[in-house]
């Protein structure tokens, strides 16, 4: 169990277009995702926090304008990169977070890796 | 506010030797502790997890890591090295304070040498 999905795995874009990228708990409800973002032969580093029915709580320095995420169901927050440039191209990473636990473990996704051209 | 130091950026070991990956952290409350392996261009696997039972935790492939509080560490070990662990490891502590963020270290690389 606690399995999540992510949609696309790979996408390549033009610059000035926007991506969507779909995060999936297949088998739990997850109140709460989060979406992170890996460059290179770096760490993750979380973006912001997606909450079920409301806005989400992005991290300093993260442009929510740029980052649109959408948490409409207890199965499915989306990660819509606006108006995407070279520079957006990263490993976009989201993780749910498993409702009734009393601790907390994120179950992480196999990531989504956006191309920028 | 939570934190976590990876102390190593590198590690490298010849197959067959121990294995020996440093974390330390900081934390307001009782932290859970997570390792994870991250293979190139791959998602990540868990391998271990303390979440406040037993402080000495056995996870997948023959790792484990023990939490010591007076420490503040939760060193990940493997006492014999295999090819196919080379790879980057993440240590990950996440607490109740900002909504049970998990913050990741910074990353080890674990070379294997043959």
């Amino acid at each position: 169990g606690a399995v999540v999905s992510q949609h696309p795995s790979w996408v390549i874009c033009k610059s000035g277009t926007s991506v969507k990228i779909e995060c999936r708990s297949l088998d739990f409800q997850a109140t709460t995702m989060f979406w992170y973002r890996q460059f290179p032969k770096q760490s993750l580093m979380l973006m912001a926090t997606s909450n079920e029915g409301s806005k989400a709580t992005y991290e300093q320095g993260v442009e929510k304008d740029k980052f649109l995420i959408n948490h409409a169901s207890l199965t499915l927050s989306t990660l819509t990169v606006t108006s995407a440039h070279p520079e957006d191209s990263s490993f976009y990473i989201c993780s749910a977070s498993r409702d009734g636990l009393s601790y907390n473990e994120q179950f992480f996704g196999p990531g989504t890796r956006l191309t920028v051209l | 506010a939570q934190s976590v130091t990876q102390l190593d950026s590198h590690v490298s070991v010849s197959e067959g030797t121990p294995v020996l990956l440093r974390c330390n952290y900081s934390s307001s409350y009782s932290p859970s502790l997570f390792w994870y392996v991250q293979h190139p261009n791959k998602g990540l696997q868990l391998l271990l997890k303390y979440t406040s039972a037993a402080t000495l935790v056995k996870g997948i492939n023959g790792f484990e890591a023990e939490f010591k509080k007076s420490e503040t560490s939760f060193h990940l070990t493997k006492p014999s090295a295999h090819m196919s662990d080379a790879a980057e490891y993440f240590c990950v502590v996440s607490d109740r304070t900002g909504g049970f963020k998990a913050i990741f270290g910074a990353g080890t690389r674990l070379f294997v040498k043959a």
